[in-house]
């Protein structure tokens, strides 16, 4: 149990299909971070958020999207799925004060697009 | 990119030493993480180092060289449960840059 949990833990959709992948982070976690995982590669940075507003953004498209709610948790939405987007989508979240090292990752969601 | 090159795959034996390298070319960074991920699981921190130097963290170490665009991760007395993919990664401006991870088989 790391502490952050994301849903679903495995999805299927369709091409041009829209997703939404969900992060709950422990209370006072006000950092949250979203990385894209293919296959045999590391984590990629698509965005983070800091007190529920977007303070920094990887190269991705603008049909990445996401949001952070007061209770600490938050979501990345994806429209116009695309086959590429396949991969594990991982959250990560600290909390004030901590350090780079402060970071913990959930799980992740597994998508696969078809 | 920061360009973080990390060997694809290694294979160790039970009990032995093994020593993961990553390189990278940037042009600072905050510090440098070491992550190891097994199939499926969250990417689990494992060491930092921010100055030049070896950290030493029980089984696990990890050294940096600024000016040589360099670092290795070391793992003694491996267990059959260190098997898994482990991550280089740069913190620069408020992001994680990951290397592709290194995936190590360890064999009894």
């Amino acid at each position: 149990e790391t502490g952050v949990t994301q849903s679903p833990t495995h999805l299927i959709k369709t091409r041009g299909q829209q997703v939404t992948l969900r992060c709950s982070s422990q209370s006072g976690h006000n950092t949250v971070s979203w990385y894209q995982q293919a296959l045999g590669q590391g984590p990629q940075f698509i965005f983070q958020y800091y007190r529920e507003e977007e303070n920094g953004r990887g190269n991705f498209p603008p049909r990445f999207s996401g949001l952070q709610f007061p209770n600490y948790s938050s979501e990345l939405n994806v429209n116009a799925l695309e086959l590429d987007d396949s991969a594990l989508y991982l959250c990560a979240s600290r909390q004030p004060g901590q350090g780079d090292y402060g970071y913990t990752f959930g799980s992740g969601t597994r998508l696969t697009v078809v | 990119g920061q360009n973080i090159d990390q060997p694809t795959e290694m294979t160790a034996t039970e009990g032995a030493i093994v020593q993961i390298n990553c390189t990278y070319q940037t042009s600072g960074f905050n510090g440098l993480f070491w992550y190891q991920q097994h199939a499926g699981e969250a990417p689990t921190f494992l060491s930092y180092n921010v100055l030049d130097g070896l950290e030493e963290k029980g089984r696990f170490s990890s050294f940096l060289s600024r000016s040589k665009g360099y670092s290795y991760l070391l793992l003694k007395e491996l267990q059959m449960k260190d098997s898994a993919s482990y991550l280089c990664a740069i913190w620069a401006g408020n992001q994680f840059y990951f290397g592709t991870g290194t995936s190590l088989t360890v064999i009894p």
